[in-house]
């Protein structure tokens, strides 16, 4: 079965250094997905891509933050200046059809980010 | 997004059923009532989903009330794997590629 896949499954980084998570979203989807969990916290959304372009993002995902898709598989989170509560799980997502409410999202394993 | 209520916990016996409530009196007509589940240290994974009728997959069973204020998810015979976090979650269109957005979920136990 198809899956998403998510890399490094864990990343450590100094405060002030740029991180890039990587993720590798289900062939034919078309609707791409950032979450992020802190340890014991909800799962939090952070920004939406489709059309290689940001469709909706979160008040957490400010200026530090962006996301690429460089290639036709890989779609990339990038956080430029690392600070200690950015520390958290990273959920990649993506889902098949028209992004909307009745579809479905598939998520990857994640990446832990831990900041020192 | 409309709000959902899920008890923080349940407990459940292995190979017994599980029926997990959800109650969700603001729903609108437009909402899907959808059901996700994290295992431990895993990412969410999608569980069922469903707008105004009863929905049944491998996984498990969504029955929505007639008035759509409240959904039970039902795992038919729970196992050990079905230890999780289950999260029920509203989602309408609203012009884009619609998020999810989680609660603090219910935190299943299975004991064997």
């Amino acid at each position: 079965e198809p899956e998403v896949t998510q890399t490094p499954s864990h990343q450590v980084t100094q405060m002030g250094q740029e991180v890039i998570l990587r993720c590798v979203p289900i062939s034919n989807h078309l609707y791409f997905y950032w979450y992020r969990q802190i340890l014991g916290q909800k799962v939090e959304f952070l920004v939406s891509f489709y059309n290689n372009e940001i469709s909706e993002k979160s008040e957490i995902f400010d200026d530090q933050f962006s996301v690429e898709r460089p290639d036709g598989s890989n779609f990339t989170l990038k956080i430029r200046s690392t600070k200690l509560e950015d520390s958290a799980m990273y959920f990649c997502a993506s889902s098949e059809r028209t992004g909307g409410p009745g579809d479905t999202q598939y998520f990857g394993p994640g990446t832990r980010l831990t900041v020192l | 997004d409309a709000k959902t209520t899920q008890p923080n916990s349940m407990e459940s016996n292995e190979e017994e059923p599980v029926h997990l409530p959800c109650n969700h009196s603001t729903i609108s007509g437009t909402d899907y009532i959808h059901w996700y589940r994290q295992l431990p240290s895993q990412g969410p994974e999608y569980v069922i989903h469903g707008l105004t009728s009863n929905v049944n997959n491998r996984m498990a069973s969504l029955a929505i009330a007639e008035d759509r204020k409240s959904s039970t998810l039902i795992l038919h015979r729970a196992t050990l794997r079905d230890a999780a976090v289950y999260y029920c979650i509203l989602r309408r269109y609203q012009g884009g590629s619609e998020k999810l957005v989680f609660g603090k979920g219910t935190k299943l136990t299975v004991n064997p």
